[in-house]
């Protein structure tokens, strides 16, 4: 069974860059996408982007200037940077495999990391 | 881009039944894909597609698109049923969208 599990600073300072790796065990991550989503405490989930196994990337248009998503199949990792970080960053960072069935007109996210929460204070 | 419009909050009985809905103009070309998170804990997959619920998944969880709604139905609620509820689709320029999320109250 797949598993996925988010590593990284706990605390980043403003204006520095954030960066989490997300390690997948128990199955090979190619061919899916590789996601990351974000939670700030109490709000909604927000898409962050994907990776594809052949290093595709798509990110969300609101983060595409400061972020990048990357991916080591030799090490079943992918990982995440984020620049320029304010406090409205702060929040729970999940990885996920995500899952895209375009003749089906589909796509899902599972399984998530039990994801990690990045404070972005000084 | 697009957004995925959910009602913030839906109470429902215990063993009722109960829809939470996802509208968008997105879900005209692409479906729905539902979470389940609680207190805590990481989002877990519930259903996606025309008719894709994951294994584990107990089937009174079901759902359905019509037009521009997607909808989450739970058949009998029980406690445990007590969650946030998101919807996903992807949008017109190929980017993922989540719902402003529904909280569910069993009463």
């Amino acid at each position: 069974q797949v598993q996925l599990q988010e590593s990284g600073p706990g605390l980043v300072n403003p204006s520095e860059t954030l960066s989490l790796t997300c390690t997948v065990s128990g199955g090979s991550i190619n061919s899916d996408y590789c996601s990351w989503i974000r939670q700030p405490p109490g709000k909604q989930l927000e898409w962050v982007g994907y990776i594809s196994d052949s290093g595709s990337t798509n990110y969300n248009p609101s983060l595409k200037s400061r972020v990048t998503i990357w991916i080591d199949t030799s090490k079943n990792q992918f990982s995440l940077t984020l620049n320029s970080v304010t406090a409205a960053d702060t929040a729970f960072y999940y990885c996920a495999r995500m899952i895209i069935n375009v003749p089906a007109k589909m796509g899902w996210f599972d399984p998530w990391g039990q994801g990690t929460l990045v404070t972005v204070s000084s | 881009s697009s957004e995925l419009t959910q009602d913030s909050a839906v109470s429902v009985a215990l063993g009722q039944t109960v829809r939470i809905t996802c509208q968008g103009d997105s879900l005209r070309r692409y479906f729905a894909s539902w979470y389940q998170q609680k207190p805590g804990q990481a989002p877990i997959l519930l259903f996606y597609g025309r008719n894709n619920r994951p294994s584990g998944i107990p089937d009174r969880f079901s759902g359905s698109t019509s037009g521009k709604t997607a909808s989450l139905t739970i058949t009998g609620a029980l406690a445990e049923d007590e969650a946030d509820y998101y919807c996903n689709s992807r949008d017109s320029s190929a980017t993922w969208v989540f719902g402003g999320g529904t909280k569910l109250t069993v009463l």
